[in-house]
């Protein structure tokens, strides 16, 4: 079974710009789930979906924002970059809630 | 906001010793699990324990729960240099649908 695929792996972008995250998850996964992870924040939870509806949002501005796909592939949009938007990005996908997660290798965003 | 601590922020042994590092957090629970990240890189999930289980075994690892003190251990037996790496534990919040929230993480070092 393929695991769970993050598209780009880099990103570079400046201050105002958007940027789109792809995440296909493990074929059966239902459940996706962003995290932004930074050196000085640590893991902070964007959102989750299952089943194309959006489950739980994490504390992050309107500018964030995610959807889920029929065949549960999820994007995550951040409008109007801002420096401090500069971070790893992961996507994680589960089968259940409640089981674990298993993660893809992240998109590195930096905004300039 | 995180749900978890996780002491000590840093740890540094020799190659051959146990580690343990140590969660704490702060509302019930589901389950709570364990997950490593090698540098800039994606989570890989180790052991899962739920809140009816106190202790849990998987090859070196060894994981307790104590839900009356919510806090839990991972002890990591007879460590190796490829150990090193960062161990984050994850709670699943109980209540209905509840996302997975990450504790601030060890840092843990394998000296050869």
């Amino acid at each position: 079974k393929a695991g769970v695929t993050q598209t780009p792996r880099y990103l570079i972008k400046t201050r105002g710009q958007q940027v789109t995250l792809s995440c296909s998850p493990i074929s059966g996964h239902r459940s996706v789930s962003w995290y932004q992870q930074t050196p000085g924040q640590g893991l902070q939870f964007l959102f989750e979906y299952f089943s194309e509806t959006q489950r739980n949002k994490g504390n992050f501005p309107g500018r964030f924002s995610g959807r889920q796909f029929s065949n549960s592939r999820s994007e995550m949009n951040v409008s109007t970059l801002e420096l401090g938007d500069s971070a790893l990005y992961l996507c994680a996908s589960r089968s259940l809630p409640n089981e674990k997660l298993f993660f893809g290798s992240g998109t590195q965003l930096s905004v300039l | 906001s995180q749900q978890g601590e996780e002491d000590p922020q840093a740890l540094s042994i020799q190659e051959g010793e146990n580690a343990t590092m140590n969660c704490s957090y702060k509302t019930s629970i589901n389950n709570l699990q364990w997950y490593r990240q090698n540098s800039g890189r994606g989570l890989v999930h180790l052991i899962l324990i739920r809140s009816n289980e106190r202790e849990k075994h998987s090859g070196r690892l060894r994981v307790t729960l104590d839900t009356s003190k919510k806090s839990s251990s991972l002890l990591i037996t007879a460590s190796r240099a490829a150990d090193t790496a960062s161990y984050f534990c994850a709670t699943d919040a109980s209540g209905g649908y509840q996302k997975v929230t990450f504790g601030t993480g060890t840092k843990l070092q394998v000296i050869p």
